[in-house]
């Protein structure tokens, strides 16, 4: 079965520094991998996928990720952040969309990211 | 503009009621999931459909319900047999037979029992 790990509850980090909101994952086969972000009582918005190819994934908002095969993991990280990046991250990792349970997404708990100024 | 609408935004519910919410879309996708949200546990999957008039049963099924007469309407009934109903829930559309596309959700509805 798939499944998400985010080890961090939160993170804070100071407006203008670098940024990594932690992922790892556990598949069974090729794994399709996704960052979501969430506003306060809003719903989720699409950051970027891995499916192949480039390890690293270049999404909106600035945001990257580093897929790593050998350590399982799949961390977002942005190299300057900003206070209006603070919110709700989840990462999600994605079955295959053939078969019965049809693409659907397993969630990490979530990170909440705090950027101060 | 293409997107999934969600309705209400909140929603308050007595014991003993059922509830529907409401999630439509106009995005073409055959796809549709409804996930439940609660504080540090993530998002977990209720019920999903890839086709009219057919659904399968998520990780959390128990005392809801869903139908789907229409590609573009997955409707959520919260029935009085859910014993835990406040939360937030959050509805998904997506391509099938596309691998690794990405779902796209509607803005949520907060149900409160009171």
């Amino acid at each position: 079965a798939q499944s998400v790990a985010q080890p961090e509850d939160q993170v804070n980090v100071a407006e203008g520094n670098p940024l990594t909101v932690k992922c790892t994952y556990s598949v069974s086969g090729n794994p399709y991998l996704f960052w979501y972000v969430q506003y306060p009582n809003r719903g989720l918005q699409f950051l970027l996928k891995y499916i192949t190819g480039d390890n690293l994934v270049k999404g909106s908002y600035g945001f990257e990720a580093e897929f790593n095969k050998s350590q399982t993991s799949f961390h977002l990280k942005k190299p300057s952040a900003l206070v209006s990046d603070s919110a709700l991250y989840f990462c999600a990792v994605r079955d295959p969309m053939v078969g019965s349970t049809l693409g659907r997404l397993y969630f990490g708990r979530g990170t909440q990211l705090t950027v101060w100024p | 503009d293409g997107g999934i609408t969600q309705s209400p935004k909140y929603l308050f519910r007595k014991e003993g009621q059922n509830v529907t919410l409401s999630c439509e879309q106009n995005l073409n996708h055959d796809a549709m999931y409804w996930y439940r949200q609660d504080p540090g546990q993530g998002l977990r999957l209720i019920y999903y459909s890839q086709i009219v008039n057919d659904f399968q049963k998520g990780d959390i099924a128990e005392g809801y319900s869903v139908s789907r007469e229409k590609k573009e309407s997955f409707p959520l009934t919260v029935t009085s047999a859910q014993k835990n109903p406040t939360a937030f829930y959050l509805c998904a559309s997506s391509i099938v037979g596309r691998e690794g596309t990405e779902a796209f959700f509607g803005q949520g509805t907060r149900l409160t029992v009171v």
